[in-house]
């Protein structure tokens, strides 16, 4: 089956700097790539997300990067504030429309 | 939000005692996911459906079961549960179409003692 790893697991910043996470999976044949927020005690929600035939998308201050030859993708956080601060989680969809998740990156932004 | 309902929200249990966690949405979405969240472990898959019947299992299935005899439920049974399935519970749903967003409910916590 899919395997999602994703790093790093814990992140911090300076409020206004960048954030960078990154996300590699096995199966060759996952077509759709989400990214969830999940703020502490709340469900995830998702935040961008993007398909096998599209290498990059933004949004605002949210951007996300496919690589398929690599099979990696990457979220791209910029001029962070404190209320970016979640856990964030990718996840890949393969075979049988499983959706695998990565284990999560908690990003914290300083004020 | 999406109309995805889990009930219970919260549950404190025996070990050795059966539990049925619940899953309805009202968006007709023919997929439906039961996943658990433990602390460094991410969110990982216990059993998905596609459809009235059709189940299949995930990653960690052994100790639970499910069953779909409608669209709108989604049902995890743990026959008998264990210490080691205290988590907290989210079930998702999507749609017919292979790459759509799945939105979670709120979550269950289920402690097992």
């Amino acid at each position: 089956g899919e395997n999602v790893e994703q790093h790093p697991s814990t992140l911090s910043v300076q409020e206004g700097d960048s954030a960078v996470i990154k996300c590699t999976y096995s199966d060759s044949a996952s077509n759709y790539f989400p990214w969830y927020k999940q703020e502490l005690g709340k469900r995830p929600q998702l935040i961008i997300d993007i398909r096998s035939n599209v290498g990059e998308k933004k949004d605002q201050r949210i951007a996300v990067t496919l690589n398929k030859t690599a099979k990696h993708f990457s979220l791209h956080i910029t001029e962070t504030q404190p209320e970016d601060s979640a856990v964030y989680f990718c996840a890949a969809r393969g075979a049988g429309n499983m959706l695998t998740f990565g284990g999560g990156t908690r990003l914290m932004v300083k004020p | 939000d999406a109309g995805i309902t889990q009930s219970p929200r919260h549950k404190v249990t025996e070990t050795g005692t059966p539990v049925t966690l619940r899953c309805h949405q009202t968006e007709n979405h023919r997929y439906m996911y039961w996943y658990r969240q433990d602390p460094g472990h991410g969110l990982r898959l216990i059993h998905y459906s596609y459809g009235v019947k059709d189940t299949d299992k995930g990653e960690v299935s052994d100790g639970y079961s499910v069953s779909r005899s409608k669209t709108e439920d989604f049902l995890l049974t743990l026959e008998s549960a264990t210490s080691s399935q205290t988590s907290v519970y989210f079930c998702a749903i999507s749609g017919g179409q292979a790459n759509t967003e799945a939105f979670f409910g709120q979550g269950t916590r289920l402690t097992v003692v």
